[in-house]
């Protein structure tokens, strides 16, 4: 089944403590991408990535990183989190950039940081 | 800077009513247009999209069309179901790299 799949869906840490967000698809996709999505502002684009070592930054892209070493994987690092980072997080992906390309979405990681 | 702007919701509809929700976009310049659907406990789907002005975008009998005179791109729907119940989110972009989405507008659907 074609899908995009993070891990874990769930976590609670604290603060100052480094996490990683696992973001992976099956289709072969060129371009991926991470958002949060917190109440009353949509969606946020934190970073994207075009194609394998390709990444670049989104619109809220302090306090993450990320990396594109493989095409299928694309991780959201948290180095020092903090309770601002608390919010839901979709991972998406895409054939590549073109006008008839559909983002395909996670199922989300609802992250709390204390 | 780019940004979206939605009607605030929730919009409470009866079922076979019409729908309509407001999207209005900030940009310089002529994006993609996005219409994305969001069921509970799911990630977000693609709905619908236009890539230039006057393009009407359609999906399982929603419709939005790319205005450029009034930056608009209204979704709207003639007769709702429950099953339609769930957040829409508009969206633009730019050469589909970055994505700008509104804040979301929640649609529930009275039997």
């Amino acid at each position: 089944e074609a899908q995009v799949t993070q891990n874990p869906r769930y976590l609670i840490t604290v603060t100052g403590k480094k996490l990683t967000v696992t973001c992976s698809q099956n289709m072969n996709h060129e371009y991926m991408s991470w958002y949060r999505q917190d109440p009353g502002l949509g969606l946020r684009q934190i970073y994207y990535s075009m194609n394998v070592e390709v990444t670049d930054k989104g619109d809220v892209p302090e306090g993450y990183k990320v990396s594109r070493k493989e095409k299928r994987n694309f991780p959201l690092i948290l180095e020092s989190p903090s309770p601002n980072q608390t919010s839901l997080y979709f991972c998406a992906s895409s054939l590549s950039r073109g006008t008839n390309n559909e983002q395909f979405f996670g199922p989300g990681t609802r992250l709390t940081v204390l | 800077g780019d940004s979206v702007t939605q009607m605030e919701g929730p919009v409470t509809l009866s079922e076979e009513a019409f729908l309509t929700i407001n999207c209005t976009y900030t940009a310089t310049g002529y994006p993609s247009l996005f219409w994305y659907v969001q069921y509970p406990g799911e990630g977000l789907q693609l709905l619908l999209k236009a890539t230039k002005a006057d393009d009407k975008g359609s999906n399982k009998g929603f419709e939005a069309t790319y205005r450029k005179e009034t930056t608009s791109f209204h979704l709207e729907k003639g007769s709702v179901q429950v099953s339609d119940s769930a957040v829409y989110f508009c969206a633009l972009s730019w050469n589909f790299n970055k994505f700008y989405f509104g804040s979301g507008t929640k649609l529930n659907v009275k039997p």
